[in-house]
């Protein structure tokens, strides 16, 4: 099975910052990898698919890059809505396996 | 618009069954795979299985295979997640999620609210 890691496990930052995300594969993934926002008591949002591309409707300061097996989440200038936990999440696998990263909390500093 | 409704909370005690629902409205239910994914109390996510409700072809992560067992009805849209036998440790809140494209293969792009599920003697 693909193992997903994601650094750092939590961080502390201010509104206005640029934070970074990483997320390394256990083997090579091509770009099959998602980014979620998931928010205290609320269901995971999707905010990027297939490493770099912005779903529908999410704001521009998060983007995403990476192919193969590093990948990274960056929130361009962080917004008070911005603290939550992330998660990255591989399906490269076929027959279907997913596998989601153990998440990165952001805190306000 | 498009969305995913699951049942209500459930508090059952160990050796308990139960059974869980995701019902589907918005789009064609019967065309796009369907997965369900644990998160334990202040842990992260696990992926538990996932079905194509056109069919019914299933697939269960490791991890879950033999424990749960994932249905769909396609007639009322709705899929579901069972458990013949609660264990105290099966305590977690359960999503299902649907693939983005018409491919077990990609993102989940909606999600239901979740279902809590407490199994408490």
């Amino acid at each position: 099975a693909i193992r997903m890691t994601q650094s750092p496990s939590s961080l502390s930052a201010s509104t206005g910052d640029r934070v970074t995300i990483t997320c390394r594969a256990s083997q090579g993934i091509s770009s099959y990898l998602a980014w979620y926002q998931q928010k205290p008591g609320k269901a995971p949002k999707l905010l990027i698919y297939a490493a770099s591309t912005l779903q529908s409707g999410v704001p521009s300061r998060f983007s995403g890059s990476g192919s193969g097996t590093d990948f990274t989440l960056t929130i361009s200038c962080l917004q008070s809505e911005d603290f939550a936990t992330y998660y990255c999440q591989q399906y490269y696998s076929y027959p279907p396996e997913v596998t989601f990263g153990g998440g990165t909390k952001v805190e306000i500093k | 618009e498009v969305q995913l409704v699951q049942s209500g909370a459930e508090v059952k005690k160990p050796g308990e069954s139960l059974k869980i629902s995701c019902k589907g409205s918005g789009y064609s239910f019967t065309s796009y795979w369907i997965g369900w994914v644990r998160q334990m109390p202040g842990k992260g996510l696990e992926w538990m299985g996932i079905i194509y409700p056109g069919d019914s072809d299933t697939r269960y992560s490791p991890s879950f295979q033999g424990q749960v067992t994932i249905s769909a009805d396609k007639s009322i849209s709705t899929a579901y997640l069972q458990w013949s036998s609660l264990k105290a440790s099966d305590t977690a809140m359960y999503y299902c999620a649907r693939f983005r494209q018409q491919l077990p293969r990609d993102a989940f792009d909606i999600w239901g609210q979740g279902t809590m599920v407490t199994v408490s003697s």
